[in-house]
């Protein structure tokens, strides 16, 4: 069974362009997460899908960035306009069950996003 | 809000050792704890899951326990290994199943 799955595995980019970020979860799991760590720092909760639906954004950090899941299954993580700070990893995770809240993440390999 | 503090920061011991790494957490009501190793430049992998019902978790050589009333986790890694050489994480869930994370031990085993 194929693992969680990010596409680039790297990008670096120009402030003030776009980037777009995939997420292709385990088949099946309901709950899709993105995550960041940033330089330094702890790795950042950034929202949570259920299924299709944006179940919380509270961890997006502006409105430069654009998460969707059409269809329920693989996510799209936009940044639009980059800026430096942007610059981490983003990381995407799957779990299996949305009427069963907390069960087992799976963490795909993380995009490296480098803004220069 | 929920902060993980995980102790030590860094930790270099001969092959062979048995160690534990710590793990607090200050909001007691979590639902269920996951630890994590990561290795350089890759994503994380999955070790432990304990259900807030349980108080340890058993997966081979690595044992975790979860103490909610005190906000403390420990992870045991029994007779270590070179291979074991990595960055862990110790991870609450909230409410919604999202992660909170701390900085993590990073773990060198000497052969």
């Amino acid at each position: 069974e194929a693992g969680v799955t990010q596409f680039p595995s790297h990008s670096v980019i120009e402030k003030g362009q776009t980037v777009t970020l995939r997420c292709d979860p385990i088949s099946g799991h309901d709950n899709l997460y993105w995550y960041r760590r940033v330089m330094g720092k702890e790795i950042k909760f950034l929202l949570h899908f259920v299924k299709e639906s944006k179940q919380d954004e509270s961890g997006m950090p502006n409105n430069r960035f654009l998460a969707e899941r059409t269809g329920g299954t693989y996510s799209t993580l936009k940044v639009q306009p980059a800026e430096l700070e942007d610059s981490g990893v983003y990381f995407c995770a799957s779990s299996q069950d949305a009427t069963v809240k907390n069960t087992e993440a799976f963490f795909g390999q993380g995009t490296r996003l480098t803004v220069v | 809000k929920q902060e993980v503090t995980q102790i030590p920061a860094a930790l270099s011991v001969p092959e062979g050792e048995n160690l534990v790494l710590n793990c607090s957490f200050t909001d007691s009501a979590i639902y269920n704890l996951q630890w994590f190793r990561q290795d350089p430049g890759k994503g994380l992998t999955s070790l432990l899951l304990i259900q807030s019902s349980q108080r340890e978790q058993t997966s081979g050589r690595l044992n975790a326990s979860l103490d909610k009333s005190s906000g403390r986790s420990t992870l045991y890694i029994a007779a270590s290994q070179p291979g074991d050489s990595a960055t862990y994480l110790c991870a609450p869930h909230g409410s919604q199943g999202n992660l909170i994370f701390g900085k993590g031990t990073k773990l060198s085993v000497k052969p």
